[in-house]
């Protein structure tokens, strides 16, 4: 079984200044975990993904995300906000591995970045 | 590549009619996923396919729903008859995991539909 928690529903950021987007979660497998970005009325694109390799992650445009076992956590980051972040994140959990594309993605509820000028 | 291909990308009907969304992955892709997006029950897998044939469709949510693969490049998600709570944002995605188990799916923009 898996699960997926963002811990805030929205978050609210000044231009210019950090972003950290929270995300826990639980499997009972070794997982892949991935955050995806979703602009209005647009689809999902990746923005960065975990695979059991490197534990910190460097994503598009600027995030990174940490993979922290201990605390079954991934926090996506940024080191300062543009305008252009402004969307929705998800955070996904899935178990890896052979036969992994078997397993369904677990999506969190999300997280509305808004980023104030 | 051109991604994940959707259509139509908007789609407004009454209660009742048939409503048909089509999908074409990604080339080489051989997992297919449909899903539903709604404000209140956010991200929802509904049916996905591997190598064109339903794996799992237990999230599809009742008889009015339907979802065919019939080769490679093409997949329709139909609904006969629409209803208002149909209403939502349904996306395609395609994923080609390999030996590697990188479960990433791609997702396509999206088909809005509105059931009026």
């Amino acid at each position: 079984a898996q699960s997926v928690t963002q811990l805030d529903s929205h978050v609210s950021v000044s231009e210019g200044t950090p972003v950290l987007l929270r995300c826990n979660y639980s499997s009972s497998y070794s997982p892949s975990l991935f955050w995806y970005v979703q602009h209005p009325n647009k689809g999902l694109q990746l923005l960065l993904k975990y695979t059991s390799a490197a534990t910190l992650v460097k994503g598009i445009n600027g995030f990174e995300a940490e993979f922290k076992k201990s605390e079954t956590s991934f926090h996506l980051t940024k080191p300062s906000a543009h305008m252009s972040d402004a969307a929705e994140y998800f955070c996904v959990v899935t178990p890896s591995g052979p036969g992994a594309g078997s397993y369904q993605l677990t999506f969190g509820k999300g997280t509305k970045l808004s980023v104030i000028p | 590549d051109a991604g994940v291909i959707q259509s139509p990308r908007h789609e407004v009907t009454e209660m009742g009619q048939e409503v048909t969304l089509r999908c074409k992955p990604i080339s080489g892709h051989d997992y297919l996923f449909w899903y539903r997006q709604t404000m209140m029950r956010g991200l929802e897998l509904l049916i996905y396919f591997n190598n064109n044939v339903p794996i799992d469709d237990s999230g599809m949510p009742e008889d009015r729903f339907s979802a065919k693969m019939p080769n490679a490049s093409f997949s329709t998600l139909k609904i006969q008859p629409s209803e208002p709570r149909d209403s939502a944002v349904y996306f395609c995605a395609s994923s080609r995991p390999g030996l590697a188990g990188d479960n990433e799916q791609f997702f396509g923009p999206g088909t809005r539909l509105t059931v009026l």
